[in-house]
């Protein structure tokens, strides 16, 4: 059965500090995969989409994500995090010919001053 | 552009009740999709429609339902409320396979 890992509950970074959060997805063909944000009280945010191809993707905010197809994993990371970036953030892989996507349990962030 | 709109914002429901939430999707999107996000825990899938018809559905229980209507909105109904079902109700709306966006959901306690 499809599965994502996110083995990180929480994280707490420096502003300025480098991030990487991690995701680990168990699919048996090739994966759509996706990192949302949420902050608290809305909805989730795309912030970068893997479907093909290259498999470094920059996405918004200044996000990144590296597909390792020999790894399984989707890792997202910023260079430099700002304080506005504090929130939830959610791996999700997608399945079949329609819209359903399995969430991982999400990694929040802390943002040090 | 109005985003997916979700209504109410929130609810407090009683055990063995029944609930309706309600989806706008985006303005041209056909399909909606409807995610259970239990505290703690990332969204689960429930349905998805597409032109009305339902095109996938997740593992809950009969008790969940939900429907599209000709103006592509929806409505999600859940009979005989459990506390378990207390969550966070995300609609999502596609204009393209995969390309989800959410609204800010509807919170359900049911005491």
């Amino acid at each position: 059965a499809q599965s994502v890992t996110q083995p990180d509950i929480h994280i707490t970074v420096s502003e300025g500090a480098s991030l990487e959060l991690r995701c680990n997805y168990s699919y048996g063909a090739t994966p759509y995969l996706f990192w949302y944000v949420q902050s608290p009280g809305q909805g989730l945010q795309l912030l970068l989409k893997y479907f093909s191809g290259d498999t470094l993707v920059q996405g918004i905010k200044g996000f990144e994500a590296e597909f390792k197809r020999s790894q399984s994993s989707f890792n997202l990371r910023k260079p430099s995090v700002h304080w506005s970036d504090a929130a939830e953030y959610f791996c999700a892989v997608g399945e079949g010919d329609f819209n359903k996507f399995y969430f991982g349990s999400g990694t929040k962030l802390n943002v040090k001053p | 552009d109005a985003g997916v709109t979700q209504s109410p914002t929130h609810l407090i429901k009683t055990r063995g009740q029944q609930v309706t939430l309600r989806c706008s999707p985006i303005s041209g999107h056909k399909s909606v999709s409807w995610y259970q996000q239990v505290l703690g825990q990332g969204p689960q899938f429930i349905f998805q429609y597409y032109e009305k018809e339902e095109r996938g559905r997740g593992n809950f229980p009969d008790r969940f339902s939900a429907r599209q209507f000709p103006n592509y909105s929806s409505e999600l109904n859940v009979n005989a409320l459990l506390l378990g079902d207390s969550a966070l109700y995300l609609c999502a709306s596609s204009l393209s396979l995969y390309e989800q966006y959410f609204g800010p959901g509807t919170r359900l306690t049911v005491t």
